[in-house]
C-alpha cells in the first residue's frame, strides 16, 4: 500500500538554528500534504497545508515565517523550523492523501528537540 | 466548522475487561468520512477504521468494533477482551471526502490496560 515516509525520526538542534524535516510519498502522487504538531500528551494539531507548486496554508496562529513549507514536487514536502526555540520542541507529522481522499496516510513522524 | 469530542481523557482498565472509546463529532458537511487511529509510545499513528458518513454499518474486525450512530453524530470504537498491548492513546478523527482536506482529530482517549 502507499506509504508516507518522514525523515529524520529524531533530531537534536540548538536554539537559533534551523532544521529541515522531509515528508515524501514513496508510491503515489500527492498534490497536497499536511503537517500536524503534536505536544506530548495532547492532540494533533494541524499547522498547515502544503500545496505543490504553490504556496501552504497556514492554520491560525501558525508563524508562517518559522515553520517554512516547501512542496516542489508530487512526492515531497518539507518543514523548516527556523531559528528554533525550546519550545519549538514537539512531534511533528506529516500526511497526505491519495487522489481519491479515501485514505490517510501518516509519516512516522519527528521528535525534534531544542537545547 | 468540523470539531471531534472524546470526552475521556484516560481510562484504565483489567485485561480481558471490555471498553467503549467515545467519538462525538460535528460537521456540516453531508458527506464526511471518520477515522480511528492508534498511537503507541512510539508516536507512529496505526490506522484502525475509516468510516464513509454513508455507511451505517457497524463493523467488527476481531476484538475491535465501532458503532456509527448519524443520528446522535457518534463513531463509538469498543476493544472486546482488552490486552496489555492495546495500551496507547486512541484518536478519532474526522474529514471533509476530498482528497485536498486535512483529518481533524479529538484530543485522544489514552487507554491503559493491565495485566
Amino acid at each position: 500500500g502507499a506509504v508516507v515516509s518522514q525523515h529524520p525520526s529524531r533530531v537534536i538542534c540548538k536554539s537559533g538554528t534551523s532544521v529541515k524535516i522531509e515528508c515524501r510519498s514513496l508510491d503515489f502522487q500527492a498534490t497536497t500534504m499536511f503537517w500536524y504538531r503534536q505536544f506530548p500528551k495532547q492532540s494533533l494539531m494541524l499547522m498547515a497545508t502544503s500545496n505543490e507548486g504553490s504556496k501552504a496554508t497556514y492554520e491560525q496562529g501558525v508563524e508562517k515565517d518559522k515553520f517554512l513549507i516547501n512542496h516542489a514536487s508530487l512526492t515531497l514536502s518539507t518543514l523548516t523550523v527556523t531559528s528554533a526555540h525550546p519550545e519549538d520542541s514537539s512531534f511533528y507529522i506529516c500526511s497526505a492523501r491519495d487522489r481519491q481522499g479515501l485514505k490517510a496516510f501518516f509519516g512516522q513522524g519527528t521528535r525534534l528537540t531544542v537545547v | 466548522a468540523q470539531k471531534v469530542t472524546q470526552a475521556q481523557t484516560e481510562i484504565s482498565v483489567v485485561e480481558k475487561e471490555d471498553v467503549t472509546l467515545d467519538c462525538v463529532y460535528e460537521t456540516r458537511d453531508t458527506t464526511y468520512y471518520l477515522f480511528w487511529y492508534k498511537q503507541p509510545p512510539s508516536g507512529e499513528l496505526v490506522f484502525l477504521i475509516r468510516r464513509n458518513s454513508f455507511d451505517e454499518q457497524n463493523e467488527i474486525s476481531g476484538r475491535y468494533s465501532w458503532n456509527f450512530q448519524k443520528s446522535t453524530s457518534s463513531f463509538n470504537f469498543t476493544i472486546t477482551a482488552s490486552q496489555v498491548v492495546d495500551s496507547a492513546v486512541y484518536f478519532c478523527a474526522l474529514s471533509e471526502n476530498q482528497a485536498g482536506t486535512a483529518l481533524i482529530f479529538g484530543k485522544g482517549t489514552t487507554l491503559s490496560v493491565s495485566s
